[in-house]
């Protein structure tokens, strides 16, 4: 099962935004959309925005998510120092019946 | 206060079997789908199964299939994951996390995890 595609890893300067992407397909982001989740080290996910875009209660508006075609993106405006972490985004396949992955974006706050 | 507590974990060795549990409190657990996801260590996120809200449905990743079970006793608030014929590439923790409906495969509440090591 093919995963989706995350860049490795994003670097940018505090109090800027970054821009993080998420390739799918037609089966999963294309018609399912995509969740986003951040983890820090040594910690369990969070859940950042919902398959429609939305945040879940007490997710910053710093964090907004989109899409277009099979591509999503997250994008976080005035980074601060707690925003480095690792991120990811989610969706369901609906072709084969499961839940694919990115491979994840570690973000570095300059 | 929503709480998933996974609990289970341990040293296995290749081939045997293991029970992972995942405790829920806080929401109503009958009306949530749940998943069980794992992390190999230094690794990123894997997505191992999800049960839907009643048990009707189940799903699982293909690295899984025919090993691994996933249920529930919504009597109990409780998620299980039955794991046999276990290989080191199983290594990693395992967390539970819940979706935001009963069916929605989003993963809205993660729990902390627990260990699962294979090794001989």
């Amino acid at each position: 099962q093919a995963g989706l595609t995350q860049p490795p890893s994003v670097s940018k300067d505090l109090r800027q935004t970054a821009t993080l992407t998420c390739t799918g397909n037609n089966n999963n982001v294309g018609n399912q959309g995509a969740a986003w989740l951040q983890q820090h080290q040594g910690h369990p996910p969070k859940l950042l925005s919902y398959r429609d875009n939305s945040r879940p209660s007490g997710i910053s508006e710093r964090f907004s998510a989109s899409r277009s075609g099979n591509t999503a993106s997250l994008t976080i405006t005035g980074l601060q120092p707690e925003d480095e972490a690792d991120y990811y985004c989610s969706a369901w396949d609906s072709s084969l019946d499961v839940v694919v992955f990115g491979g994840g974006t570690k973000l570095t706050v300059l | 206060q929503l709480q998933l507590v996974e609990s289970g974990g341990g040293v296995v060795q290749p081939g045997g079997s293991l029970r992972v549990s995942c405790a829920a409190s806080g929401f109503g657990f009958s009306t949530s789908g749940i998943h069980w996801v794992r992390q190999a260590p230094g690794k990123g996120l894997e997505w191992v199964a999800f049960i839907r809200f009643d048990g009707s449905g189940k799903y699982y990743a293909d690295s899984v299939k025919g090993r691994f079970t996933i249920s529930r006793d919504n009597s109990k608030d409780t998620l299980y994951l039955q794991m046999n014929s276990l290989r080191t590439e199983d290594t990693a923790v395992y967390y539970c996390a819940k979706g935001p409906g009963p069916i929605e495969w989003e993963q809205e509440d993660w729990g902390q995890g627990t260990l699962v090591t294979v090794s001989s």
